[in-house]
This record gives structure tokens, C-alpha cells and sequence, in this order.
């Protein structure tokens, strides 16, 4: 069963704009909410997360938006680079569980 | 600190065969995760364990087996392989048991030829 769904599956962006991720999770049993970075030959990279008890958090460029009434949780990128080119994932986890992750979005910002 | 470090880094293994992967959390973490990523699949949660414990498993069969050292560094072997095992492992550890921060390493590269 697919608990996390994430979307879209590409972005393109130009430098400076915001690039946007989002996903949709299931079960409200979940308790913790990361996103990670991932690029090309590389393991995934925590890049920010999240806990049900507060609707954003944010650090530097990069900023978590949490909805829990609609189960939903977002990515916004601020004044988006090159650098930050890269797969990103978001993933959902409960208690002493495992990580479920969403399929991924893959970044392209464009200079 | 050090990273999680995973050895080998790329491996290429015929069908039928077996393969052994190795993992070594951050100093410190008890818990280690392995998971499968694939370009169809995405990221799938292997099996996790906590020292020396497997307490979660996901969605394979038993070929896939893993271990646990007392110093927490763990190891992952597939038995039988099958062409459909070509996949990035990747090992994750994180420091208790709860809804804490996983760092993963860089993974290892199995083809299966």
C-alpha cells in the first residue's frame, strides 16, 4: 500500500524562483516528517524535518508547511540555485518504525 | 564524527550467486536500517535493527537476510541473486530506537548479471 504520495515527479525552475514539492500521507499515526536531498551517487541527506505539533518550520532557504487536518506536508525552496539541483524525497515515519519515503522529485534549477 | 561508511562501493554479481554488504553506523547509533533503491521502486525499507535485534522488516522475501554486531556495525546478505537485486542498498543508523534523525551512507551498488 502507498502511504506517501509525492508530487510532482519533476520540477524544473529558474534560479531565484521558489520551487515547490509536495506529498500526501495516509495514516495519522505518523510522527515525524523529514526531507531528504539526494544526488547523483550519493545516499539521501537529511535536508529538514518536521513534527505534527507545528504547521511550518523553516531553515535558511528551506521551509517545511505541515497541514495536519488534510494530511498533507510541503517543501518550498527559496531563491532557488543550481546547487540545488537534486532528487528530493519526503518521507514519513511512526514511533520505532520504519521510513516510508515518497517516490521523489527530481530538481532541475535552470541558471 | 564519521559518516555512515558502506563497503563495498559497487559490486557486480552473476544470477544464483550470493552477496554480503557491510555497514558501519555513526559512532554512537544503536540503530541501523537497510533499504533498496531502485529507479521503478523508489526507496524500500529492508529490515532495521537495534542492538543486535532485527525489530522491523519489510516486504522481501527471505532471501534478503541481515545481521547485527555488538558494536552496532551490521551487515546485509542476498542469497540466490536475482536480476531484479540490481539495486543502490543503502544502510542508515540513527542513535536510539524512536522518531529520531536517520543519516544514510553512500550506499552500495549491486549489478547482477
Amino acid at each position: 500500500q502507498q502511504q506517501v504520495k509525492q508530487s510532482p515527479q519533476s520540477l524544473i525552475v529558474q534560479k531565484g524562483g521558489i520551487s515547490i514539492i509536495n506529498c500526501a500521507y495516509e495514516n495519522t499515526a505518523f510522527d515525524y516528517f523529514p526531507w531528504y536531498q539526494q544526488f547523483p551517487g550519493k545516499g539521501p541527506a537529511l535536508l529538514i524535518a518536521i513534527r505534527p505539533d507545528v504547521s511550518e518550520k523553516k531553515e535558511g532557504r528551506f521551509t517545511i508547511s505541515f497541514n495536519k487536518s488534510a494530511k498533507q506536508f510541503s517543501l518550498h525552496i527559496m531563491d532557488s540555485q543550481p546547487g540545488d539541483s537534486a532528487t528530493y524525497f519526503c518521507a514519513v515515519f511512526q514511533g520505532a518504525q520504519k521510513l516510508v519515503f515518497g517516490q521523489g522529485t527530481r530538481l532541475t534549477i535552470n541558471p | 564524527k564519521a559518516g555512515v561508511t558502506q563497503t563495498p562501493r559497487y559490486l557486480i554479481k552473476t544470477r544464483g550467486q550470493q552477496v554480503t554488504l557491510s555497514c558501519s553506523p555513526i559512532s554512537g547509533h544503536r540503530s541501523v536500517s537497510w533499504y533498496q533503491q531502485t529507479p521503478g521502486q523508489g526507496l524500500q525499507f529492508l529490515f532495521e535493527y537495534f542492538s543486535e535485534t532485527q525489530r522491523n522488516k519489510g516486504n522481501f522475501p527471505g532471501r534478503f537476510s541481515g545481521r547485527q554486531f555488538s558494536n552496532s556495525r551490521s551487515e546485509m546478505n542476498v542469497s540466490t541473486l536475482e536480476l531484479g537485486d540490481s539495486a543502490l542498498y543503502l544502510c542508515a543508523s540513527r542513535r536510539l530506537g524512536g522518531a529520531d534523525t536517520q543519516y544514510f551512507g553512500p550506499g552500495t551498488r549491486l549489478t547482477v548479471l
